[in-house]
């Protein structure tokens, strides 16, 4: 069936550095993906809607500048963390629109746990 | 707006125990109603869902109903497995733009 990766899985990294996370669809295409973030005990919360071809649709009160979201092909959508701080430390997860007939509403990723010293 | 509320964990249960996860939501629209499931180390995956009210939503022994009148899509397992150990998560979507709104999740460990 379906899956969609992503690369990292385990990120540590200094504070102050970027760190760029992948989301593939494999098997499919996938025109939107999106990007949500979960803090420890809390629930998913949705940071931008990323278009291939456009730019990302962001949720209020997430940075633009901060998080860069790239969806350069139809498989591939990026999350760059730019300039990371303790606080960015999260469980990032990146969905995607299935194909069309297919029975579920998202694929999601297996998730990137970022850790920032 | 939209939302979904779920009872807080964690939830530690034996073997062959009754399981209730309580999940209320809120929406403008008409929703369509998941439940999710995260097994350690891997991703979300589709436990059930439901499209309309009344429906129910079934899969590996798991039943929630989609109850318009009061806002809830309650998860339910008449007996757990050990291997049932993970995190379930509620959550909506309003279908367009298939953004989707997650509870805070439960953590849910069957001891044998």
């Amino acid at each position: 069936g379906a899956v969609v990766s992503q690369h990292p899985s385990w990120v540590i990294c200094k504070s102050g550095t970027s760190v760029k996370i992948e989301c593939r669809s494999l098997d499919f295409q996938a025109t939107t993906m999106f990007w949500y973030r979960q803090f420890p005990k809390q629930s998913l919360m949705l940071m931008a809607t990323s278009n291939e071809g456009s730019k990302a649709t962001y949720e209020q009160g997430v940075e633009k500048d901060k998080f860069l979201i790239n969806h350069a092909s139809l498989t591939l959508s990026t999350l760059t963390v730019t300039s990371a701080h303790p606080e960015d430390s999260s469980f990032y997860i990146c969905s995607a629109d299935p194909p069309a007939g297919a029975q579920e509403t998202q694929y999601f990723g297996p998730g990137t746990r970022l850790l920032v010293l | 707006g939209n939302s979904v509320t779920q009872m807080e964990g964690p939830v530690t249960l034996s073997e062959e125990a009754f399981l209730t996860i309580n999940c209320t939501y809120t929406a403008t629209g008409y929703p369509s109603l998941f439940w999710y499931v995260q097994y350690p180390g891997e991703g979300l995956q589709l436990l059930l869902k439901a499209t309309k009210a009344d429906d129910k939503g079934s899969n590996k022994g798991f039943e929630a109903t989609y109850r318009k009148e009061t806002t809830s899509f309650h998860l339910e397992k008449g007996s757990v497995q050990v291997s049932d150990s993970a995190v379930y998560f509620c959550a909506l979507s309003e279908n367009t733009g298939n953004q989707f709104y997650f509870g805070t999740g439960t953590s849910l460990t069957v001891i044998p």
